[in-house]
């Protein structure tokens, strides 16, 4: 089955600053990389997510990448605000959803230092 | 609120007691997922329905889970004979199968399982 790694897992930054969250996947048939933040005592959140067949989606300071070729992908927030603070959670998936749904990181705990 | 919702929020039960956790998604999903997540760890695929059908099973789902989807809407998680290790927060998501793509996964807030 597809195992996702994520680092680092816990990522401290300056408010203003930029943070980068970066994961790698196992399974060359995943095209589905989503990426999720849960703060604390609720359940994950789409934040951005990206399909195999795009290298780099924007969202206003959120953005993501994708290298297939050397399966990994990058979550990047730019201008870092005290509500970032969370935890970020990559994920891949194959066609169809797969019978596994989706495979999760082990997380990253954002610190965003004020 | 039209998200999905999970009850109850917290459980704490002794040892070898049965527990049930409800799941109702949002309503026009077709699938919905049962994810476990302990303390530092992401989300681990335990098992999924499409409508009424319960399509896989992880190897983490032993004999004493079970989960039912009895008329396609809500779901029920239950554990028998509860081991400390169960102790995590269970996680329910829904999503909108569309033809061979993925859609987003939407979480409830967790029931969170304390086993003394």
């Amino acid at each position: 089955g597809e195992n996702v790694e994520q680092h680092p897992s816990t990522l401290s930054v300056q408010e203003g600053d930029s943070a980068v969250i970066k994961c790698t996947y196992s399974d060359s048939a995943s095209n589905y990389f989503p990426w999720y933040k849960q703060e604390l005592g609720k359940g994950p959140q789409l934040i951005i997510d990206i399909r195999s067949n795009v290298g780099e989606k924007k969202d206003q300071r959120i953005a993501v990448t994708l290298n297939k070729t050397a399966k990994h992908f990058s979550l990047h927030i730019t201008e870092t605000q005290p509500e970032d603070s969370a935890v970020y959670f990559c994920a891949a998936s194959m066609p169809g959803g797969g019978a596994d749904g989706l495979t999760f990181g082990k997380g990253t705990h954002l610190i965003i230092q004020p | 609120d039209t998200g999905v919702s999970q009850d109850p929020r917290h459980k704490i039960t002794k040892r070898g007691q049965n527990v049930t956790f409800r799941c109702d998604p949002i309503s026009e999903h077709n699938r919905l997922y049962w994810y476990r997540q302990t303390l530092g760890q992401g989300p681990e695929f335990l098992t999924y329905f499409q409508n009424e059908a319960q399509l896989e099973k992880s190897r983490l789902l032993s004999d004493r889970f079970s989960a039912e989807r009895p008329k396609g809407s809500f779901s029920t998680l239950e554990i028998q004979r509860t081991e400390q290790g169960d102790s995590a927060m269970y996680l329910c998501a829904s999503t909108a199968q569309r033809r061979s793509n993925t859609g987003e996964l939407f979480f409830g807030e967790g029931s969170r399982l304390t086993v003394l």
